[in-house]
């Protein structure tokens, strides 16, 4: 059971460049969602699904895309990349419902150049 | 939308002593959780404890305890008996009525003095 896994682990890309972050659980999570973490802001969430086939925005969802063909995963896309998505990102996932917790991802810190 | 305010952005304590870290929140639900988590510098994010606001007992982790005050809208953190692996940032997060958004503070950095 590895949890909630996502790759790569860094990244650095050039303005205008794209690139896909992968996210993948084995838990048989119903949601599943993008944060990204920046100094003195938290985390704030991007995009979510609630499951296969469904996604919705969150807070800050401009510049990215995502798609949920399957349960397991969750891919999130820099369609062109800018400086101010230099960040760190996290997947998370849950059963879904309010109370229970987020399963994080280990992190992918992304600088664009 | 919901707001979560961590007013301490770095706090210390002498290993084996006692610490608080503050959080407080704003929320138009009757019926909430709230949560705390640790992210140690290795980047993982850590669920540290978990608190149902119809309960009126705080909740309890171990050496992590909570300070759950209803009415001032103020979910604190205690850590008791503190050690070096204590050290990391800690967030204070409650989630929407739905459970689909998280809303985090902004964190605060706990350095354990040995």
């Amino acid at each position: 059971n590895a949890g909630v896994t996502q790759t790569p682990k860094f990244q650095v890309l050039k303005t205008g460049q794209s690139m896909t972050l992968q996210c993948a659980q084995d838990m048989n999570h119903e949601y599943m969602s993008w944060y990204r973490q920046d100094p003195g802001m938290g985390l704030r969430l991007i995009h979510y699904s609630v499951g296969a086939g469904i996604t919705d925005q969150g807070e800050v969802p401009n510049g990215y895309n995502v798609s949920r063909s399957t349960t397991e995963d969750f891919p999130l896309r820099l369609l062109s990349a800018a400086p101010s998505q230099t960040s760190v990102y996290f997947c998370a996932s849950s059963y879904g419902g309010q109370g229970l917790p987020l399963h994080f991802g280990n992190g992918t810190r992304l600088t664009v150049t | 939308a919901q707001t979560v305010t961590q007013s301490q952005p770095e706090m210390s304590v002498q290993e084996a002593e006692t610490v608080t870290l503050s959080c407080t929140y704003d929320t138009s639900e009757s019926d909430y959780y709230l949560f705390w988590y640790k992210q140690p510098p290795s980047r993982q994010m850590i669920l540290v404890i978990r608190q149902e606001a119809y309960k009126q007992q705080n909740a309890t982790e171990n050496r992590f305890s909570v300070n759950f005050q209803k009415a001032a809208k103020s979910f604190s953190l205690k850590i008791s008996d503190s050690q070096l692996g204590d050290a990391a940032m800690y967030f204070c997060a409650s989630p929407s009525n739905t459970g689909n958004q998280f809303y985090f503070g902004t964190g605060t950095s706990l350095t354990v003095i040995p």
